[in-house]
């Protein structure tokens, strides 16, 4: 099994439309993220969280919102989903960091058409 | 925040050294470099991060001058199937990765 997997892994929906994406994980880190990558370019990051308590916006949350249900468990919504909100999303978990060796694991990516 | 200057890309065959070379001229004290790959659709994978002088592991080498302000990623004898993305990536990995920034990296193009 993976160590973060993202449900759905292809999604088409609607303009207007609420949807939900969906990061769980088994490596126990307290923190998450969620990323969206458009063709040809790097991972943007969208929200992050430290803690079941601690939300915090990225550099390009509009039109998103998370929750964070569990320590394992976090989701991003669209709450009116809009064409220019077609990408691939990622999300990643991290441990606090140790210095060296310090990574992130990212999900197999959830691919949103909005059409 | 550090930011990295990379390649667009690059070409290799199969069996060469590729070293990819990234530009970090205002990295701080505290940051670490670090280097993901990354398959068409799929999720950054943690390839070798370092601080300083190099870093070997089974996948790669890590090469980090004195000064720090450039690092290298060293591919030992690339074969098809390393033909990806690679992102370099800079930043305090006690505060979290919130603060490091993917750019576009460098396509990696290896033929046979």
């Amino acid at each position: 099994d993976a160590d973060v997997t993202q449900t759905p892994r292809n999604r088409i929906t609607k303009t207007g439309k609420r949807i939900m994406l969906e990061c769980s994980q088994t490596k126990g880190h307290d923190r998450m993220y969620w990323y969206r990558q458009d063709p040809g370019l790097g991972l943007r990051l969208i929200y992050y969280s430290f803690d079941v308590k601690d939300i915090n916006k990225g550099e390009i949350s509009d039109g998103y919102s998370v929750s964070r249900q569990a320590q394992a468990k976090f989701s991003l919504s669209l709450e009116s989903a809009i064409p220019n909100q077609t990408a691939l999303y990622f999300c990643a978990t991290s441990d606090p960091g140790q210095g060296e060796n310090t990574e992130a694991f990212f999900g197999q990516g959830t691919r949103l058409t909005v059409v | 925040l550090a930011k990295t200057t990379q390649p667009i890309s690059m070409d290799s065959y199969e069996g060469q050294e590729v070293n990819i070379t990234c530009s970090h001229n205002n990295i701080a004290t505290n940051d670490y470099i670090t280097w993901y790959q990354q398959f068409p659709s799929q999720g950054p994978r943690f390839i070798i991060q370092g601080y300083k002088t190099k870093v070997t592991n089974e996948v790669a080498s890590l090469f980090i001058p004195a000064d720090r302000k450039s690092s290298t990623l060293s591919l030992p004898r690339v074969s098809l199937s390393d033909t990806a993305v690679y992102y370099c990536l800079v930043g305090d990995m006690n505060t979290g990765f919130q603060k490091l920034v993917f750019g576009t990296g460098t396509r990696l193009l290896v033929s046979p």
